[in-house]
């Protein structure tokens, strides 16, 4: 069945250091792969996302997300976080057909400590 | 461009009453979708429309739930009865074309069930 793990339910970063949220998935081929981010009591904005070619991907916001096929997985970086990045961040999968439908992760809620 | 809307932004009923949600997509936006956000997890598909049809409802709690789009623009979705298990954030969101994933959020409807 296809799945999405995201599995740290929460992370702890002090302002300024570098961050790295996990995702990975289990589809039958190369999925269309997403991040989200939501801030509290916000809906969900996209931060970046892989269709194709290079697997390294360019967001908003400073971040990034490295696709590995061979790993199923596609983490989320930023060099040097800001306390307004605290917030929950989902990553999701996408079929490439049918009703193109996301698949989502849990979920990692990002605490900032100054 | 305006965002997806939705109201109310908070409600608070008792188990049994009926509830119900309304959201407004970017103009133009032929795909709407409905999720459930339940606190800890991510999102979850309730139904997808495609200008006034269903494309999707399968995970639409038949007995109790309801949702339609009418003319192809705004939609309702509807609790009767409601559950404590009910309680959640309700998202809408919308995209022009489905298989860009362009979704746009809205800030969802926070559901107490007393």
């Amino acid at each position: 069945a296809q799945s999405v793990t995201q599995p740290d339910i929460h992370i702890t970063v002090s302002e300024g250091a570098s961050l790295e949220l996990r995702c990975n998935y289990s589809y039958g081929a190369t999925p269309y792969l997403f991040w989200y981010v939501q801030s509290p009591g916000q809906g969900l904005q996209l931060l970046l996302k892989y269709f194709s070619g290079d697997t390294l991907v360019q967001g908003i916001k400073g971040f990034e997300a490295e696709f590995k096929r061979s790993q199923s997985s596609f983490n989320l970086r930023k060099p040097s976080v800001h306390w307004s990045d605290a917030a929950e961040y989902f990553c999701a999968v996408g079929a490439r057909g049918g009703n193109y439908q996301l698949i989502w992760g849990a979920g990692t809620k990002l605490i900032i400590k100054p | 461009e305006a965002g997806v809307a939705q109201s109310p932004r908070y409600k608070i009923i008792e188990k049994r009453q009926s509830v119900a949600f309304w959201c407004n997509p970017i103009s133009g936006h032929a795909t709407l979708y409905w999720y459930q956000q339940i606190l800890g997890q991510g999102p979850k598909l309730l139904i997808q429309f495609q200008n006034n049809g269903v494309v999707d409802d399968s995970q639409l709690p038949k007995d109790r739930f309801s949702a339609e789009r009418l003319k192809g623009v705004d939609s309702t979705l509807k609790i009767q009865p409601a559950k404590l298990e009910d309680s959640a954030v309700y998202l809408c969101a919308s995209s022009a074309l489905r298989q860009d994933y362009g979704y746009t959020f809205g800030s969802g409807t926070r559901l107490t069930v007393v």
